[in-house]
């Protein structure tokens, strides 16, 4: 069975760092592209970039390129998103998908003083 | 970037009856590869998106056949027949045309 879990989320000031984590399993991490989507509180739903199954190349929306970066560790079957510089309008549900057909159950970041 | 706009922004259906929501897109979303790009995700309460549609009018594994999809290279509309109470939730449509991928502002469906 695939299952994607997402951890690393929680409550960070504005202007700090946080790295979020997606763990796969149930199939060959290594074979897929990988990507992370968010969802605000208003319920919009915003592509943030994907990966490559061997981390050699990745994608970025163009808003969040500069402060947001994706990777991934095969070996761990892991993917990973580095959030640097966060806003207040980063506050959302973070989710990693493969292909979006699998989505992992999502994890809450809130920015906030 | 593509923009897709989608209605209405909510539904409200009987269930057994039929709904139908539209997405519009900013640009043409038929690929060089005579693909039309067009996604649609459903997201019900407290879940996480599911895949419904993909390429425009093809059924994702599992998906039941009282979903259906078409369009031309602009504009789609998702019908669901017969509504049943688990179709209840926020309709996205989405493209994977080209980067930066994009998703329309979503439709929610409830029942009377």
């Amino acid at each position: 069975e695939v299952q994607l879990v997402e951890s690393g989320g929680g409550l960070v000031q504005p202007g700090a760092s946080l790295k979020l984590s997606c763990v796969a399993s149930g199939f060959t991490f290594s074979d897929y592209w990988m990507s992370w989507v968010r969802q605000t509180p208003g319920k919009t739903m915003e592509w943030i970039g994907d990966i490559k199954y061997d981390g050699s190349y990745t994608n970025y929306a163009p808003s969040l390129k500069n402060r947001f970066t994706i990777s991934r560790d095969n070996a761990k079957s892991t993917l990973y998103l580095q959030m640097s510089n966060v806003r207040s309008e980063d506050t959302a549900t973070y989710y990693c998908t493969r292909k979006d057909i699998y989505w992992g159950q999502g994890v809450m970041v809130t920015v906030s003083s | 970037d593509i923009v897709l706009t989608q209605a209405p922004l909510s539904v409200s259906v009987t269930p057994g009856e039929s709904a139908s929501i539209s997405c519009r897109s900013s640009k043409s979303l038929l690929s060089s590869k005579g693909i039309t790009s067009l996604y649609w995700y459903l997201q019900r309460p407290g879940k996480s998106p599911q895949l419904l549609i993909y390429q425009m009018s093809n059924l994702a594994s599992g998906v039941p056949d009282r979903f259906s999809s078409s369009g031309s290279e602009t504009d789609f509309t998702l019908k669901i027949s017969k509504v049943e109470t688990e179709d209840v939730g926020v309709y996205y449509c989405g493209h994977r045309l080209e980067y930066p991928r994009t998703f329309g502002g979503g439709t929610k469906l409830e029942l009377k």
